[in-house]
């Protein structure tokens, strides 16, 4: 069967860094995306990664490994506002999307 | 602002209810979905609508109807739903290209549905 496997729950201080880690086994692989979703608010794209190594957007970043079958998303200078889930999603041979149940990140002060 | 609007935010409804869910996507997209949100766990695809036809039905129970009159409109269509059927049910669209891993979909806020 196809699976996405991410933790459940992260605690982060404000300031700090946070990396929230994604391991995928799917039945081929035409790219993984991240995304952020507030409480009661629509997930919002934050990034594409299809080729392997780190993709930099500001605070956030993403990497993978095609060969581990592992992403993550790295987040840096945290803010109260990144207080949200993070969804990994991954797209397999036949182009359809896998989500995983994704990553409550909890940022204290 | 995402492009993609859903209505209504909330329903509540009873078993013999019958409700519709509206989503609407302005950003010029051909294809629409649904998704069921529940707790902890991971989002699941309902129903995929490519150019307004409908490419996947996810063994979704016939209680859920889908309706896509043109590529910017989609509809849930509920009748007699079971308590279980309660989640956060969201409608998303994406630029369908020739097999790109890159369509990105584009969520809209959901409806928070209760069925008692």
């Amino acid at each position: 069967g196809q699976n996405i496997d991410q933790p459940t729950e992260m605690t982060a201080t404000e300031g700090a860094i946070v990396q929230i880690n994604c391991t995928y086994q799917t039945s081929g692989f035409n790219g993984l995306f991240w995304y952020q979703q507030h409480a009661g608010e629509a997930p919002t794209f934050l990034s594409y990664n299809v080729l392997d190594g780190l993709e930099e957007k500001g605070r956030f970043s993403s990497f993978l490994s095609r060969s581990k079958g592992y992403s993550y998303l790295l987040l840096k200078e945290l803010q109260m506002k990144d207080s949200a889930s993070y969804l990994c999603a991954v797209t397999d041979s036949n182009y359809q999307l896998i989500w995983g149940a994704g990553t409550k990140l909890i940022i204290k002060p | 602002e995402t492009g993609v609007t859903q209505t209504p935010r909330h329903l509540v409804m009873g078993m013999t209810n019958k409700k519709s869910l509206k989503c609407e996507q302005h950003l010029g997209h051909n294809a629409m979905y649904w998704y069921k949100q529940s707790a902890k766990k991971p989002l699941e695809l309902m129903f995929v609508y490519n150019f307004k036809e409908q490419t996947e039905n996810n063994s979704v129970p016939s209680r859920f109807s889908p309706e896509c009159p043109n590529s910017s409109h989609l509809f849930l269509h509920l009748h007699t739903l079971q308590p279980e059927d309660s989640a956060l049910y969201l409608c998303a669209s994406s630029q369908v290209g020739s097999h790109s891993g890159t369509d990105t979909q584009y969520f809209g806020p959901g409806t928070r549905l209760t069925v008692l």
